[in-house]
Formats: structure tokens, sequence, C-alpha cells
């Protein structure tokens, strides 16, 4: 199994301003997603973060307002840019193994975009 | 597109009673099909999953076939407790993807 650390837990900020959003994980895995979760629906993917090349986008979803980074196997970073109240959501990290049948999720961070 | 639709929630049951949350799911091939829960203040977690036609995941009393021929993955349990109170998300997998449905808010009367 994996534990994945994700922080800030939650957040209030401001229109106009970036977020940026770390997920550690305690073991080297091969596929990390970030998923949002916004009031009453279910998540969505965001993005594939990849190791050492840039992440892989889902449809709706662009690089100028969702910079992800991966530098290595245990660590990832999701920036929220130029923020809207329309950004505020659950922002949740997962990680799976090369199978990828399980995957595993930090307890997330919640945004308030204000 | 692949796509998952779960039954609309809440769901309240008594303890003991029998548990059905229904799920349905649009893909091409075959893809793996889970149940993910989300219990009050934690993060998602892995209930079960089954990865091809007819197999039945378990767990935790819980059940889950997988119905090609109706494209289903109904989740089951015979007598709910009140611990079992939590979010429960079907979702399947598609080329390492995974893709949820909007989740089903179950709660538990003592």
């Amino acid at each position: 199994s994996a534990v994945i650390s994700q922080k800030p837990s939650r957040d209030i900020c401001q229109r106009g301003t970036s977020l940026t959003i770390q997920c550690q994980v305690d073991s080297q895995v091969t596929m990390m997603f970030w998923y949002r979760q916004q009031p009453g629906q279910s998540l969505t993917l965001i993005a594939t973060a990849n190791q050492g090349s840039e992440a892989t986008y889902e449809s709706g979803f662009v690089i100028d307002k969702f910079p992800i980074s991966r530098p290595n196997l245990t660590f990832s970073t999701l920036t929220v840019s130029n923020m809207s109240p329309e950004d505020s959501s659950i922002y949740l990290c997962s990680a799976g193994g090369v199978t990828n049948e399980k995957l595993f999720f930090g307890s997330g961070t919640q945004l308030s975009v204000l | 597109g692949n796509s998952v639709t779960q039954m609309e929630g809440p769901v309240t049951l008594s303890e003991e009673a029998f548990l059905t949350i229904n799920c349905t799911y649009t893909a091409t091939g075959y893809p793996s099909l889970f149940w993910y829960v989300q219990y009050p203040g934690e993060g998602l977690q892995l209930l079960l999953k089954a990865t091809k036609a007819d197999d039945k995941g378990s767990n935790k009393g819980f059940e889950a076939t997988y119905r090609k021929e109706t494209t289903s993955f109904h989740l089951e349990k015979g007598s709910v407790q009140v611990s079992d109170s939590a979010v429960y998300f079907c979702a399947l997998m598609r080329y390492d993807k995974i893709i949820f449905g909007k989740g089903t808010r179950l709660h538990i009367l003592p």
C-alpha cells in the first residue's frame, strides 16, 4: 500500500492569486493523478502527472491554468492559477502502481476562493 | 466515451437492512470496475474490484458482480451497520485512467 500526504489540507484564497498543492507518497509509484471534486459532483480527472515530462491533461483542463510538476517518483505539485470562485473545490492527489488497479488517495485539499 | 452512472442519494436505511446501490457503465472494450468508499473526514479508499465479466468483488460484507450483458456493477450488502455510513463511488478503469460516478451518500440509522 501507499500513504499519500497532501498539503495544505485547506485554504481560503483571494481571486486572482495562485495556490500550489503538494503531494508526497511514501514509496515510489508509477502513476500519479490529480482529481477535482466539486460540491455534489463526482471526482473529475484533471491530469496525469508524468515523471520527468509534461503532464497529460484531460479535456477541459489546460497547463496554463493547472500547471503540474513531478520531479521524481514520489512527489508532485498542482498549481491552481489565477483563481476564481469557480475553482472552489476539493483537489485530490492519487497514486497507483504498475498495473494501476488500485489507486491510493490523499485526504484532499479543500480550496475556497473568495 | 467512458462514463459511470450510479443511483442518486442520499440513501437512508435502518441498521441490518439490505443494501443495493446501482451502478451502470459505458465503456469501450473491457474495463476494470471498482467501488470506492469515503468515510466522513477520510480520503477515498478502495472497497472492492472486479477485472473481468462475471467476477465478483467482495470486502467487508459488500459484494458486486461484473455483469457485462447489463453493463452493471451493483453494490450489495446483506445487513448494513451504522459504521457503513459513507459516500460510495462506482468507478471504471480504462487505459490506466479511473473514471468515477457521482457518488451515493449512505446513512444508516441505529
